[in-house]
């Protein structure tokens, strides 16, 4: 159990179109779900906290107009890049948490490439 | 959230244990110790967490000192698949709910 997905697992891109990805908790509801975003050889850096039918916090830095957060459903969060550009090119990953609690459990990752 | 300390990287033979150290000095009373492991271009995975006791489960044990203020992480039996970047993270807890906060972890190098 605690199976988290992506998709797509990777996307490239025009610079100055937006790109969707979705997250999926496929066995649990998830009350909560974080978006995380990985520079090569860097760790994780979270840029925001999805709720589940309420708007998401963001991280100091992170700009709430670019990266969309959109958590409709407990088992469904959605993260849009708007006009992306190049800078934006980064591993994405999200994380999610059972409504009852306990550890995160993280999705596979999408590698958003923007040319 | 209290900070960790670990060892940027680590080598281990294969088939030996690797014991993997973490600080967290400042950890406050109802933080839990956390250990996620990263394989390359591949999202975190869980691999153990604990308050005060010590913790085993099948793919590692977890100790932690008396005062909370260190822990080990051990893996038995240590696999060429075991190469990966081992983060130790303290959190509150109502865990699942609250962010985490990753530092830079220890690359773990299992060695044939």
């Amino acid at each position: 159990g605690a199976v988290v997905s992506q998709h797509p697992s990777w996307v490239i891109c025009k610079s100055g179109t937006s790109v969707k990805i979705e997250c999926r908790s496929l066995d649990f509801q998830a009350t909560t779900m974080f978006w995380y975003r990985q520079f090569p050889k860097q760790s994780l850096m979270l840029m925001a906290t999805s709720n589940e039918g309420s708007k998401a916090t963001y991280e100091q830095g992170v700009e709430k107009d670019k990266f969309l957060i959109n958590h409709a459903s407990l088992t469904l969060s959605t993260l849009t890049v708007t006009s992306a550009h190049p800078e934006d090119s980064s591993f994405y990953i999200c994380s999610a948490t059972r409504t009852s609690g306990g550890s995160q459990f993280f999705g596979p990752g999408t590698r958003l490439t923007v040319l | 959230d209290a900070k960790t300390t670990q060892p940027p990287s680590m080598d281990c033979a294969e088939g030996r244990a690797a014991n993997l150290p973490c600080n967290h000095s400042t950890i406050s009373g109802n933080e839990y110790v956390y250990w996620y492991r990263q394989i390359h271009s591949q999202g975190p995975q869980y691999i153990i967490h604990g308050l005060k006791n010590n913790e085993t489960n099948e793919m590692a044990s977890l100790i932690i000192t008396e005062d909370r203020k260190s822990s080990t992480l051990i893996l038995p039996h240590a696999t060429l698949r075991d190469t990966a970047v081992y983060y130790c993270i303290v959190g509150g807890g109502n865990f699942g709910n609250e962010k985490l906060t990753f530092g830079t972890g220890t690359r773990l190098t299992i060695i044939p």
